[in-house]
């Protein structure tokens, strides 16, 4: 079967960073995701991590370790808006670029001020 | 346009009742998605269509029946449905040529079964 873990929530406070983890096992790999979702609203995509290593974009950074399974999303200068949960997804392989995106269970982030 | 409409937003229907969820983009992606979403779980998969053709059916109860009239257009019929089938139905799209073809969701429908 397919396994992707995170935490259930956290919190942190305004102005910090936090990093959400995500671990997955999975049969096949053919990118991971993370995606933001207020509630009440669609996903939203947030960074795409297929190789290992950093991927930045603005406030927000993805890591990935292929070999370790493990993910996670670092979330700088937290503002109140980031107030979300936060999505891990794994595309299985063999299904190109479009197909199975598995979706962990999500980490609801609160932002305290 | 970077947007996926679905209408409509909000759906209450009886278990014998038929009904319809729509899905429209126009982003050029020929690849679009059902998922259905229980409160305070992830988005599950039920279908993908690829280039107009049904490509993966996550062994989804026949009473929901897809179909892919166009590039741009994503139906999903309901029949018979049950109140456990009582979800966010989740509309995405994605083009399909350079990674990372990362899904765009609708606002999804909010559908009750009583």
């Amino acid at each position: 079967g397919q396994n992707i873990d995170q935490p259930t929530e956290m919190t942190a406070t305004e102005g910090a960073i936090v990093q959400i983890n995500c671990t997955y096992q999975t049969s096949g790999f053919n990118g991971l995701f993370w995606y933001q979702q207020h509630a009440g609203e669609a996903p939203t995509f947030l960074s795409y991590n297929v190789l290992d290593g950093l991927e930045e974009k603005g406030r927000f950074s993805s890591f990935l370790s292929r070999s370790k399974g493990y993910s996670y999303l670092l979330l700088k200068e937290l503002q109140m808006k980031d107030s979300a949960s936060y999505l891990c997804a794994v595309r299985l392989h063999g299904s190109g670029n479009t197909g199975k995106l598995i979706f962990g269970q999500g980490t609801t982030l609160q932002v305290k001020p | 346009d970077t947007e996926v409409t679905q209408t409509p937003k909000h759906l209450v229907m009886g278990m014998t009742n038929k009904k319809s969820l729509k899905c429209e983009q126009h982003m050029g992606h020929r690849a679009m998605y059902w998922y259905k979403q229980k409160a305070k779980k992830p988005p599950e998969l039920m279908f993908v269509y690829s280039y107009e053709k049904l490509s993966i059916n996550e062994s989804v109860p026949s009473r929901f029946s897809p179909e892919c009239p166009n590039s741009s257009l994503l139906n999903l019929h309901l029949h018979a449905l049950q109140p456990e089938d009582s979800a966010l139905y989740l509309c995405a799209s994605s083009q399909d040529r350079t990674p990372p073809c990362e899904a765009f969701f609708g606002q999804g429908t909010r559908l009750t079964v009583v």
